[in-house]
């Protein structure tokens, strides 16, 4: 079973429109989690980081669920410059050794005017 | 500005050839990490090094070979022994330490091609 799990898309939706991106992950001791964002022939980028209580960031709300490992990307009002490739990313140390990312395959989104 | 060099944008390697490709940070992070990314698909772990003069091996790490003589310098080398070396490959670092929630931040990519 691969470590971080994400629907790959493509969603395609209009301007204005909300959507939800959801990434599962297989390991419960996985420790930090993030979204990365990732344009077309780019690197990532990141896009913000994801606490246990949920967080916000101007249109971007994301959440953790550690009972059912489970993350979710929530973009509200989208603008054409959010269309991308969105990546769930998971962290997980081994005792006293720095860990390591996993990367889910990453969600398409493509925003139409 | 801080930031992840990599160098070159662009890499042609010829059969049988070891070609390198270099990164390096100002950003006076610990750790240093190689991925590879095919077309449609997700990163994969080639190497990745804590500290100076020490590293391990990702999930790919077979044909690739790496270094870490500076705090600042991860280079990777691209053996010949690796039989599909087309990719875009990517160089990250993180402050690394005992914290948990250290992201990390990427260079521009390299994409390698065989001529």
């Amino acid at each position: 079973r691969k470590e971080v799990e994400q629907d790959p898309g493509p969603f395609n939706v209009p301007e204005g429109a909300t959507v939800a991106f959801n990434c599962t992950y297989s390991n419960s001791a996985s420790q930090s989690f993030f979204w990365y964002r990732q344009d077309c022939r780019k690197e990532p980028k990141l896009l913000m980081s994801v606490y246990s209580s949920g967080n916000e960031d101007g249109r971007f709300t994301a959440q953790l669920n550690r009972a059912s490992q489970y993350i979710s990307l929530l973009i509200r009002d989208s603008k054409l410059s959010d269309s991308a490739t969105y990546l769930c990313v998971v962290n997980r140390n081994r005792g006293s050794t720095l860990g390591r990312l996993y990367f889910g395959r990453g969600t398409q989104l493509t925003v139409w005017p | 500005d801080g930031g992840i060099t990599q160098s070159p944008k662009y890499l042609f390697r010829k059969e049988g050839q070891n070609v390198t490709l270099s990164c390096e940070q100002n950003l006076n992070h610990d750790a240093m990490y190689w991925y590879r990314q095919d077309p449609g698909q997700g990163l994969r772990l080639i190497y990745y090094s804590q500290i100076v003069n020490d590293f391990q091996k990702g999930d790919i790490a077979e044909g690739y070979s790496v270094s870490r003589e500076k705090k600042e310098s991860f280079p990777l080398t691209v053996t010949s022994a690796q039989k599909n070396p087309t990719a875009f490959y990517l160089c990250a670092s993180s402050m690394g330490g005992s914290s948990v929630n250290q992201p990390q931040h990427f260079g521009d990519g390299t994409r390698l091609s065989i001529l």
